[in-house]
């Protein structure tokens, strides 16, 4: 596709299942991150993926969650056992990796995750 | 401290007229690139422009404009002539060249343009 494409757009979940969120980036952008982004708030940073190897899961929020990227594309974020503190929407994002300061992240339109 | 700080939650401003968005970051990297990100309620985050520290000008994308105040540390995005369709959350970002690979967001601002 022309952009970055994050399934499903929304999710309504049971408190204490656990979900998956999908990314696909865009073709050839080597670099994929993860963002939350609770009501009203900044986007916080999750991890970054750097082909299939996550050189940064500092913003891991707790080990409920974790995520993998296979082939170089598509990625997915898993929270496992959710909570409601865990209602967020969940942002996704990749770059082509130049190592130019001045690329950009191109955005999905997120996955707006609500624990009930 | 916050590598980003944005101090307006909510701003107003009248259709046609001019407006400043404000961002101030924090940073001791001696290299770095300032983003401003706009979140229409679509959700989507759409880039619009980016200053980079060495930079000597200020950068212009069209109707956007970037103050930006090195020793002040701020990076103040400028929207001319604003439209219906600018109202939005804008958000300003900041990556470090020794943290190359994360987007440090700041709060957002929420603008609405008044017809």
């Amino acid at each position: 596709g022309a952009g970055v494409s994050q399934s499903p757009s929304n999710k309504v979940t049971e408190k204490g299942k656990d979900v998956e969120l999908r990314c696909d980036p865009i073709s050839g952008h080597t670099a994929l991150y993860w963002y939350r982004q609770s009501l009203g708030q900044g986007l916080e940073f999750l991890i970054y993926f750097q082909g299939n190897s996550a050189p940064d899961k500092s913003g891991l929020p707790s080990d409920r969650f974790s995520a993998e990227r296979t082939g170089g594309s598509v990625s997915t974020l898993t929270i496992q056992r959710t909570q409601q503190e865990d209602s967020a929407v969940y942002l996704c994002a990749s770059s082509l990796a130049t190592g130019q300061m001045n690329t950009e992240a191109f955005f999905g339109q997120g996955t707006r995750l609500t624990v009930v | 401290a916050q590598k980003i700080t944005q101090t307006q939650p909510g701003m107003f401003v009248q259709e046609k007229e001019a407006v400043t968005l404000d961002c101030t970051y924090d940073t001791s990297d001696p290299s770095y690139g300032l983003f401003w990100y706009k979140q229409p309620s679509s959700g989507e985050m759409i880039f619009l422009i980016y200053q980079g520290s060495y930079d000597q000008q200020n950068a212009t994308e069209g109707r956007y404009s970037l103050n930006f105040q090195k020793a002040r540390k701020s990076a103040n995005l400028v929207i001319s002539a604003s439209q219906l369709g600018d109202s939005a959350m804008y958000f300003c970002a900041m990556r470090e060249i020794y943290n190359f690979n994360k987007f440090y967001f700041g709060s957002g601002t929420k603008l609405n343009v008044k017809p």
